[in-house]
């Protein structure tokens, strides 16, 4: 089955503490996205990264890293510096970077919870 | 308009019903209008990828309408099913932009 997983679906961390959320995908594309989502407001774009060993910030990058060592791997990391963690994370790939019109394909998400 | 934004915001009908949407969009540098409908507990699934004006696309009982000129989309569902309930998202890319910008959503209804 082709497709995008994240894990863990539910993470629960304490004030303070970073926490990587994962992405794979084996869908062979290029790029990868991070969204984070809040009640009330569109998907906003945390990071992207348009081929292995690259990646560019988003609209809301402050308090966040990523890396993107192999192609189909997209880890993100909270870190303490993010004012307000707790939300909902979904990771994308797409076969091109933008600027494409290629459809953008999501995996599950991790609700992140941070108490 | 700067951002993209989505009408109405919620929206019940009953089964049998046909609905529409909107999307509206900034018009200038336009490169791409994105639709996806979001399932409850499940993954954002792509619907349809718009570019030209006028461009119409359907997709069983969903269709979707692009005017580019004045930054509007459509999106229309004839005779609504129950599995139709999802939140419906557009996106719009605008050239030379990188990323897509998500309007809120419409979240639909459809009850028995």
């Amino acid at each position: 089955d082709g497709g995008i997983t994240q894990s863990p679906k539910y993470l629960f961390r304490k004030e303070g503490q970073n926490v990587t959320l994962s992405c794979e995908q084996n869908l062979n594309h290029d790029a990868m996205y991070w969204y984070r989502q809040d009640p009330g407001q569109g998907l906003r774009l945390i990071y992207y990264s348009q081929i292995v060993n690259d990646f560019q910030k988003g609209d809301i990058a402050e308090g966040y890293s990523v890396s993107r060592e192999k192609k189909e791997s997209f880890p993100l990391t909270v870190t303490s510096a993010q004012k307000n963690p707790t939300a909902f994370y979904l990771c994308a790939s797409s076969d091109r970077g933008p600027p494409s019109t290629d459809t953008q394909y999501f995996g599950p998400g991790t609700r992140l919870t941070v108490l | 308009i700067l951002n993209v934004e989505q009408s109405p915001q919620s929206l019940h009908v009953q089964e049998g019903d046909s609905t529409n949407f909107t999307c509206s969009f900034p018009s200038s540098n336009f490169y791409a209008l994105h639709w996806y409908r979001w399932e409850t507990a499940k993954s954002p699934e792509a619907l349809f990828v718009m570019t030209l004006n006028g461009d119409e696309k359907k997709k069983g009982r969903i269709s979707a309408t692009l005017n580019t000129k004045e930054g509007y989309s459509y999106l229309y569902i004839k005779g609504s099913q129950p599995e139709d309930s999802a939140t419906y998202l557009c996106a719009s890319l605008t050239g030379g932009g990188n990323k897509l910008t998500f309007g809120t959503g419409t979240q639909l209804k459809v009850e028995l």
